[in-house]
C-alpha cells in the first residue's frame, strides 16, 4: 500500500537550519511529483513546495523562497526539505502529499502523517 | 496569486443534515480543484478531484460541482464521522493554495 512517512522534525532555535526528510513505499517513487504542504497549530493548511517528477523542476512558496530547498533522491524513494534561516512563523507540522496527475485528475491524493518542526529560543 | 475563500467558516449541523460549503476562487481555474476533509491531529484525506470526481473509497453521500471561480462541496446526509474541517485547493498553477478550511461542527 502507498505510503509516506515524515522524519526529522524537532525543535530548533530561530536562525538555525533543520532538514526533513518523507520517505514514500508502495509505488514508483520516480512517477510522481511530490509536495511539502504545512500546518501551522490551530492554523490551515499552506502549500511550501513541489519537486516535479520529471526530476529538476521545483517551485515554493513565496514564504519560504530562498531558505528552503527541496530535493529528492529517487535511488532512496525519499523527499527532503533543507530548512535554513528558521523563523518562529516556520512552526508547524509538515506533511508530504503525492500529487496525482494521473489522466487530468490533479490531486494530493496520499499524505504522510507529519513531522513537527517547533522554532523557539 | 489565486486566492480561495470558503463559506461558511464554521457550519454548525446535526446527523442526517444535507450541508454544502462554498469555495470561491479570485480567478478562474477551470475545474482544478480538489477537496480534503481534517479530523484533529491527522492528515487531510482527498475526497473529491476535478471538481466534481469522487476519490476511491469515499462515500456517496459526498459530492463536488462547479467550475471557473465557483464551486461546491455537498454532504447529503451527515453522519457522526463526517465532522470535520474541510479544505478546497486549486491545482490551477503555483501555489496551489488552499482555502482557509470550513470547520463542521454538530448542533
Amino acid at each position: 500500500q502507498v505510503q509516506l512517512v515524515e522524519s526529522g522534525g524537532d525543535v530548533v532555535q530561530p536562525g538555525r537550519s533543520l532538514r526533513l526528510s518523507c520517505e514514500a513505499s508502495g509505488f514508483i517513487f520516480s512517477f510522481y511529483s511530490i509536495h511539502w504542504v504545512r500546518q501551522a497549530p490551530g492554523k490551515g493548511l499552506e502549500w511550501v513546495a513541489v519537486f516535479w517528477s520529471d526530476g529538476t523542476t521545483k517551485y515554493y512558496a513565496d514564504s519560504v523562497k530562498g531558505r528552503f530547498t527541496i530535493s529528492r533522491d529517487n535511488s532512496k524513494n525519499t523527499l527532503y526539505l533543507e530548512m535554513n534561516s528558521l523563523r518562529a512563523e516556520d512552526t508547524a507540522m509538515y506533511f508530504c502529499a503525492r500529487e496525482n496527475s494521473v489522466a487530468g485528475a490533479r490531486a494530493f491524493d496520499y499524505w504522510g502523517q507529519g513531522t513537527l518542526v517547533t522554532v523557539s529560543s | 496569486d489565486i486566492q480561495l475563500t470558503q463559506s461558511p467558516s464554521v457550519l454548525s449541523a446535526s446527523v442526517g443534515d444535507r450541508v454544502t460549503i462554498t469555495c470561491r476562487a479570485s480567478q478562474g481555474i477551470g475545474s482544478y480543484l480538489a477537496w480534503y476533509q481534517q479530523k484533529p491531529g491527522k492528515a487531510p484525506k482527498l475526497l473529491i478531484y476535478v471538481a466534481s470526481t469522487l476519490q476511491s473509497g469515499v462515500p456517496s453521500r459526498f459530492s463536488g460541482s462547479g467550475s471557473g471561480t465557483e464551486f461546491t462541496l455537498t454532504i447529503s446526509s451527515l453522519q457522526p464521522e463526517d465532522f470535520a474541517t474541510y479544505y478546497c485547493q486549486h491545482l490551477n498553477n503555483y501555489p496551489p493554495s488552499f482555502g482557509q478550511g470550513t470547520k463542521l461542527e454538530i448542533k
